[in-house]
């Protein structure tokens, strides 16, 4: 089975930290992403990564960015922490083949942001 | 992209067959339609996909009307483990999925 592991399922941070979230598949799949989940608003595509050292905004990108030095890990880097980045942050990944391969992901980190 | 529709919220009892509707009638003639369901404390899961064929697999099947401008996905025999949103999710060229907000399916002992 397809495993998607993100580093920590909690984290508290504090208001202006930096603020890494790391998450590793272990498929081989080409595609990364990492969105965002809030209550009402359902799941919000941040970033994407479609190979190594490659990345593309997704709908919401301000205030994060994202680093892939290696085809298994994706890392969303909150440059400075705010108050409204707390959220569940899930990661993703998935072969190249857009509209029929599917996406799995990770349980996700409950990040808050003090 | 194209845009989903789907109630908020339904119930069913357990060990009854389930029907989740979802209507999209924008859809283009490349799209294909996807299930994920995201049970309470963790990610979304795959369940289906499928083009202009009813689609099973060992999860669910997947009713895809002629028109394609809706389709059902159906759990045969719900149990309470079925309880989860379920996102029906249209997908193009492009990689990226866009989740509306999904039913919240409660399954009734």
């Amino acid at each position: 089975d397809v495993k998607v592991t993100q580093s920590s399922r909690y984290l508290v941070k504090r208001t202006g930290e930096k603020v890494f979230l790391e998450c590793v598949q272990d498929m081989d799949h080409e595609n990364m992403f990492w969105y965002r989940q809030d209550p009402g608003l359902g799941l919000r595509l941040i970033y994407f990564s479609y190979d190594v050292k490659m990345k593309e905004k997704g709908d919401i990108p301000e205030g994060y960015s994202v680093s892939r030095e290696k085809k298994e890990r994706f890392s969303l880097i909150l440059e400075s922490a705010s108050t409204n980045q707390t959220s569940m942050y899930l990661c993703a990944s998935s072969f190249v083949g857009f509209r029929n391969q599917p996406q799995h992901f990770g349980d996700g980190t409950r990040l808050s942001i003090l | 992209d194209a845009k989903t529709t789907q109630p908020n919220s339904m119930e069913s009892n357990e060990e009854e067959p389930v029907h989740l509707p979802c209507n999209h009638s924008t859809i283009s003639g490349t799209d294909y339609i996807h299930w994920y369901r995201q049970l309470p404390s963790q990610g979304p899961e795959y369940v289906i996909h499928g083009l202009t064929s009813n689609v099973n697999n060992r999860m669910a099947s997947l009713a895809i009307a002629e028109d394609r401008k809706s389709s059902t996905l159906i759990l045969h025999r719900a149990t309470l483990r079925d309880a989860a949103v379920y996102y029906c999710i249209l997908r193009d060229v492009d990689d990226k999925i866009i989740f509306g907000k999904g039913t919240r399916l409660h399954i009734l002992p």
